[in-house]
């Protein structure tokens, strides 16, 4: 069974860092990319970073692009978003996402997600 | 950036009753799309992709068609589990990855 499970959230004030995790099983976690997918409360989805199997393909959506950097770590089974200058648009619950295939572009598994909230 | 737009925002349903979503591209996408079904306090789960193909598990009272910029989810009986909130997305030129507003099916 595929389990995701993130980490790394929490209150933060705006202008400062935060990094996030997700630890994979259940999976070949080297054989497939890798997203992040945020929701602001109440609100709908949004795709944050994506990442090839080996590091290769990255990709950001507009507003992280220059602040937020993807990585992950085939070894540890491990996805990582290392958030910069935290906003407060940034607040939402961050979802690990596994790609149906390796760069399909579709979220076949999730993660709970971890609340990120910035605010002074 | 290619724009989802779902409609309606909310559909009023009964049980049983059969069910049919929109999902509009602001450019064509092929047949590049995606949805999702949330329930509350749930993750996303893959329903559709590639506009027509059911995810692993998924009831085969959902299906999905349409092709370019329109495309559409139905839900041909509803069951008491179906009633939540359904995403489309689209992974054509990527990135970025978009996603729809959302449906809303309520009883």
């Amino acid at each position: 069974e595929v389990q995701l499970v993130e980490s790394g959230g929490g209150l933060v004030q705006p202008g400062r860092s935060l990094r996030l995790s997700c630890v994979a099983s259940g999976f070949n976690f080297e054989d497939y990319a890798m997203h992040w997918v945020r929701q602001s409360p109440g609100k709908g989805l949004e795709w944050v970073s994506g990442i090839s199997w080996n590091s290769r393909s990255i990709g950001y959506a507009d507003s992280v692009k220059g602040r937020f950097t993807i990585s992950r770590d085939n070894a540890k089974n491990s996805l990582y978003l290392q958030m910069n200058s935290l906003r407060g648009e940034d607040t939402a619950l961050y979802y690990c996402a596994k790609d149906r295939n390796n760069g399909h572009g579709y979220f076949g598994s999730w993660g709970q997600g971890t609340l990120v909230t910035v605010s002074s | 950036e290619i724009v989802l737009t779902q409609s309606p925002a909310t559909l009023s349903l009964s049980p049983g009753e059969r069910a049919t979503l929109s999902c509009r591209a602001s450019q064509s996408i092929s047949t590049f799309l995606a949805w999702y079904q949330q329930k509350p306090g749930q993750a996303p789960r893959l329903l559709i992709y590639d506009a027509s193909n059911r995810a692993t598990g998924v009831p085969a009272r959902f299906s999905g068609s349409g092709s370019g910029t329109d495309f559409t989810l139905t839900i041909s009986s509803l069951e008491p589990e179906d009633f939540a909130v359904y995403f489309c997305q689209q992974r054509s030129f990527w990135p970025p990855i978009t996603f729809g507003g959302g449906t809303k099916v309520e009883i």
